[in-house]
C-alpha cells in the first residue's frame, strides 16, 4: 500500500522569500508523483508530476519539486513566493491508486 | 472541455435521506475518482473506476455509500440513509490513464446532513 506524509500543518513565509513544502512518500515500485493546489471553494488544481527522468521537475506558476529517491522525498519549491500562491497544498502518489497527504497550508505574507 | 462537472454544488438534506451526487469526467478519460474532504480526515479516495469498473472501493465508509458508472460520461456517488456525520465536500476526479497522468478535479460538491 502507497502513503504519503506531509510533516508539517503550516507553512509561514515573507513574499519574495524562497518557500519550500515537504512531502515523503512510499510505495512499491516506482513512483508517480504529484502536487495539487486547493484555493478556498475550490478543487484540487494539478501543478507538477515526476513520472521518471530528471530529479528536477518543473511545473505551473513558478512551482517546482525535487524528487530524492533515497530519502523517498519529493518536496516542492518556489524561488520567490508569492501573496498570491497562500493555499493549501497536496502531495499525491500513485502505486494501485492516487493517495493524497494530509495538505500543508501555506501562508505568504507581504 | 468544460473540465469535470459535478452536481449539485451543494446539498442539504435531512438525516435518513437519500442523497445522490453526480459527476461528469472530461470526455476520454477513462480513470474516475471519488474522494471526500473533511477537515478532520483530509482527502480521502472512496472509491475508483477504470473502464466504467469499479476497481477499489476499499475508502467507501460503509454499506449506505454506494456507486455506479454506468457509461464513460457519468457516474453517481449515493448515501442512503444519510448521516450527519456524511457531512463533507464530495470530489470527482477523473484522469486518461490514471497511474502517470494527472487527474483533474471538479468543484465538489458540499453535502450538509442535518
Amino acid at each position: 500500500a502507497q502513503s504519503v506524509a506531509q510533516p508539517e500543518d503550516q507553512v509561514n513565509v515573507a513574499e519574495g522569500n524562497p518557500l519550500t513544502v515537504k512531502c515523503t512518500y512510499s510505495v512499491s515500485g516506482n513512483p508517480y508523483l504529484f502536487w495539487y493546489v486547493q484555493y478556498p471553494n475550490r478543487g484540487l488544481q494539478f501543478l507538477l508530476k515526476y513520472i521518471t527522468g530528471d530529479n528536477l521537475v518543473k511545473g505551473s506558476y513558478g512551482f517546482e519539486a525535487e524528487f530524492n529517491k533515497s530519502q523517498t522525498s519529493f518536496h516542492l519549491k518556489k524561488p520567490s513566493a508569492l501573496v498570491s500562491d497562500s493555499a493549501l497544498y497536496f502531495c499525491a502518489v500513485y502505486g494501485n491508486k492516487l493517495v493524497f497527504g494530509a495538505g500543508t497550508i501555506l501562508r505568504v505574507k507581504s | 472541455d468544460a473540465g469535470v462537472i459535478q452536481s449539485p454544488r451543494h446539498e442539504v438534506t435531512e438525516m435518513g435521506q437519500e442523497v445522490t451526487l453526480r459527476c461528469k469526467p472530461i470526455s476520454g478519460h477513462n480513470s474516475l475518482f471519488w474522494y471526500r474532504q473533511t477537515m478532520m480526515r483530509g482527502l480521502e479516495l472512496l472509491i475508483y473506476f477504470n473502464n466504467n469498473v469499479p476497481i477499489d472501493d476499499s475508502g467507501m465508509p460503509e454499506d449506505r455509500f454506494s456507486a455506479k458508472m454506468p457509461n464513460a460520461s457519468f457516474s453517481t456517488l449515493k448515501i442512503q440513509p444519510s448521516e450527519p456525520r456524511d457531512s463533507a465536500v464530495y470530489f470527482c476526479a477523473s484522469s486518461s490513464r490514471g497511474d502517470n497522468t494527472e487527474a483533474f478535479f471538479g468543484q465538489g460538491t458540499r453535502l450538509t446532513v442535518v
